[in-house]
């Protein structure tokens, strides 16, 4: 079984300018994650799908982060401006059951430089 | 706000050594549990979970957790430690119907 993609791997951008990273996850699943992992901390959940439904978006900073997954499959995030503090690993998520067992499978992630 | 603390950094151990990771959370509802493995260079896998049942679970690779409900606790632990177990690991807790939160991570070095 595939796991969860996404892409790019790498960016560096300068702060003030936009970016997005996309996200593919396992077939079937309809519950999808985007994390937020700043170094020497645990991931912290950003945004989370159900379907194309927002479930949780209470720690999305809304000002200058979006999300969508408008076909209820992959997902893009989008920040726009950066800002230094958005250096980070963006990680995604997928799950098959939010609710009983929310076993989450994760991707390799987009590791995201702010200069 | 719910959290989970994990109470070690960083941990060096040689190869056979056992390995204990503290893991505690404060939220006093029903809760799922996880641990997660980071391998370098890999993305987070599942290590273990507990749902309900026997607080004492095993995992893959020799890994297991007990689940202390009094102390709050999920420790992770494993007999005999191998140059390849060194990696990051996370504790993960989420109440039924809310948020997984993840804890800071350890970091466990593993020497010949």
């Amino acid at each position: 079984e595939a796991g969860v993609a996404q892409s790019p791997r790498y960016k560096i951008i300068e702060k003030r300018q936009s970016v997005a990273f996309w996200c593919n996850p396992i077939s079937g699943h309809a519950t999808l994650y985007w994390y937020q992992q700043i170094l020497g901390q645990g991931p912290k959940l950003l945004i989370q799908f159900q379907n194309n439904g927002v479930v949780d978006d209470s720690q999305l900073p809304k000002d200058r982060f979006s999300a969508e997954r408008l076909k209820g499959v992959d997902s893009t995030l989008k920040i726009q401006p950066a800002k230094l503090e958005d250096s980070a690993v963006y990680l995604c998520a997928s799950s098959l059951d939010p609710i009983a067992k929310n076993i989450q499978y994760f991707g390799a992630g987009t590791r995201l430089s702010v200069l | 706000a719910q959290s989970v603390s994990q109470h070690n950094h960083h941990v060096i151990l040689s190869e056979a050594a056992s390995l204990e990771l503290g893991c505690n959370y404060s939220y006093g509802g029903t809760v799922n549990l996880f641990w997660y493995v980071q391998y370098p260079g890999q993305h987070l896998q599942l290590l273990l979970k507990y749902f309900s049942g026997d607080p004492l679970v095993k995992g893959i690779k020799g890994f297991e957790a007990e689940f202390i409900k009094s102390k709050f606790s999920f420790n992770l632990r494993k007999p005999s430690v191998q140059w390849s177990d060194t990696a990051e690991y996370f504790c993960a807790v989420n109440p039924r119907n809310t948020p997984l939160v993840f804890g800071k991570g350890t970091r466990l070095s593993v020497i010949a």
